[in-house]
């Protein structure tokens, strides 16, 4: 089963609203990141938050992490069309060097 | 899709036949990955490699194989033995390993 997984599997909103998605996994971790694929295109890096830290901000993103509860979420204010595309979480193994992602949410941001 | 390059855009495949994806990087990375992306899933890892010579099976390296004999290349070939290959391939690069990876633009690989 997959190290990382993303809720909810798809998400439509109004432009102007917050989208929030979360993301679950199962063993510890030395760091936590998040990705954007629009459609049929590479993934671009949004943000890195590692174990040690707990909410991090970027423009109009924020992600919070709790490694209590295995889980992280991003939080994209004031979304816009241009946000629609599918949000990827991507999580280390400690001391393993590979990366586990999940299937993603595929956020709909409707003018 | 910053520095790194893949090519080509659309791959075509003829049953038996050994196709070899380039992947490209100007950023001076270690590490470079490849992953297989299926519709509507997440990425699955093949390969990667956290320096020039060196290289590592993912999860579902079996039918592919890769080499990395300079830094800025990591071309990955799909064999025969793949034999459900059609799906989406994506190469990326890391600083180092465990780092923010960077994606290229992914080559689409479409059996005939």
């Amino acid at each position: 089963s997959q190290q990382g997984e993303e809720d909810p599997q798809a998400l439509s909103i109004q432009e102007g609203e917050n989208a929030t998605m979360n993301c679950s996994y199962k063993t510890s971790i030395n760091n936590l990141q998040w990705y954007r694929q629009n459609s049929g295109r590479g993934l671009v890096h949004l943000i890195l938050i590692r174990s040690n830290e707990r909410e991090k901000h970027s423009g109009r993103l924020r992600v919070t992490l709790d490694t209590s509860k295995k889980s992280s979420s991003l939080l994209i204010t004031a979304s816009r069309a241009a946000d629609t595309a599918s949000y990827f979480c991507a999580t280390d193994l400690y001391n393993f060097n590979k990366f586990y992602f999940g299937s993603g949410t595929k956020l709909n941001v409707k003018p | 899709d910053g520095g790194i390059t893949q090519s080509p855009k659309y791959l075509f495949r003829k049953e038996g036949q050994n196709v070899t994806l380039s992947c490209e990087q100007n950023l001076n990375h270690d590490a470079m990955y490849w992953y297989r992306q299926d519709p509507g899933q997440g990425l699955r890892l093949i390969y990667y490699s956290q320096i020039v010579n060196d290289f590592q099976k993912g999860d579902i390296a079996e039918g592919y194989s890769v080499s990395r004999e300079k830094k800025e290349s990591f071309p990955l070939t799909v064999t025969s033995a793949q034999k459900n290959p059609t799906a989406f391939y994506l190469c990326a690069s890391s600083r180092q390993i465990q780092e923010t990876q960077y994606f290229g633009p992914g080559t689409r690989l479409l059996v005939l």
